[in-house]
């Protein structure tokens, strides 16, 4: 149980464009949904922390402006990249609160965000 | 300041060896969760194992072991018998219990390469 799907698993977008990413869970409802930003060899980097039905709560430093999470059920929460960059490039995980197994929490299985 | 610290950026090990990650931590919280997780090069986080700040005993899940020295602040994973499979990143991971955030924060990670 307790498993989160990410979509999709890569994109390749231009500058400019917007690009959305989904993280639906599918055996339980996450009231609260973590979005992480991994650079090349580097650590997992919280973004913001989405509650459903409430705005997101951004780490200091990330944008909300660019970076539009939206959390509308209990079991979708979404990141849009907008008017992404080449420096936007990067891969982007969800994880879910769960209140199960793992201790409380599920990743699900990034995205490799690529702008050219 | 770094909550947490991973000092080996990277480690060898022959296959059927045991390896000892090192992760220690900075938390003025009494009530806390330490994590490891495995990322593969394919980028999901897989949970290994988790220790709370009251276990009286260290963790264990299969080949993984927690070596938890509370005063020192210190929590390394110890894989035992490394299989070639075990070649990934590795992640130590805190959770604060006490602030109500759920949140995680990532220490920078250990790649491990298993050898034959």
């Amino acid at each position: 149980g307790a498993v989160v799907s990410q979509h999709p698993s890569r994109v390749i977008c231009k500058s400019g464009t917007s690009v959305k990413i989904e993280c639906r869970s599918l055996d339980f409802q996450a009231t609260t949904m973590f979005w992480y930003r991994q650079f090349p060899k580097q650590s997992l980097m919280l973004m913001a922390t989405s509650n459903e039905g409430s705005k997101a709560t951004y780490e200091q430093g990330v944008e909300k402006d660019k970076f539009l999470i939206n959390h509308a059920s209990l079991t979708l929460s979404t990141l849009t990249v907008t008017s992404a960059h080449p420096e936007d490039s990067s891969f982007y995980i969800c994880s879910a609160s769960t209140g199960q197994s793992n201790y409380g929490y599920t990743f699900g299985s990034g995205t490799r965000l690529t702008v050219v | 300041a770094q909550k947490i610290t991973q000092t080996q950026p990277g480690m060898f090990v022959q296959e059927k060896e045991a390896v000892t990650l090192d992760c220690t931590y900075d938390t003025s919280d009494p009530s806390y969760g330490l994590f490891w997780y495995k990322q593969p090069s394919s980028g999901e986080m897989i949970f290994l194992i988790y220790q709370g700040s009251y276990d009286q005993q260290n963790a264990t899940e299969g080949r993984y072991s927690l070596n938890f020295q509370k005063a020192r602040k210190s929590a390394n994973l110890v894989i035992s018998a490394s299989q070639l499979g075990d070649s990934a990143m590795y992640f130590c991971a805190m959770r604060e219990l006490s602030t109500g955030f759920q949140k995680l924060v990532f220490g920078t990670g250990t790649r491990l390469l298993v050898s034959p």
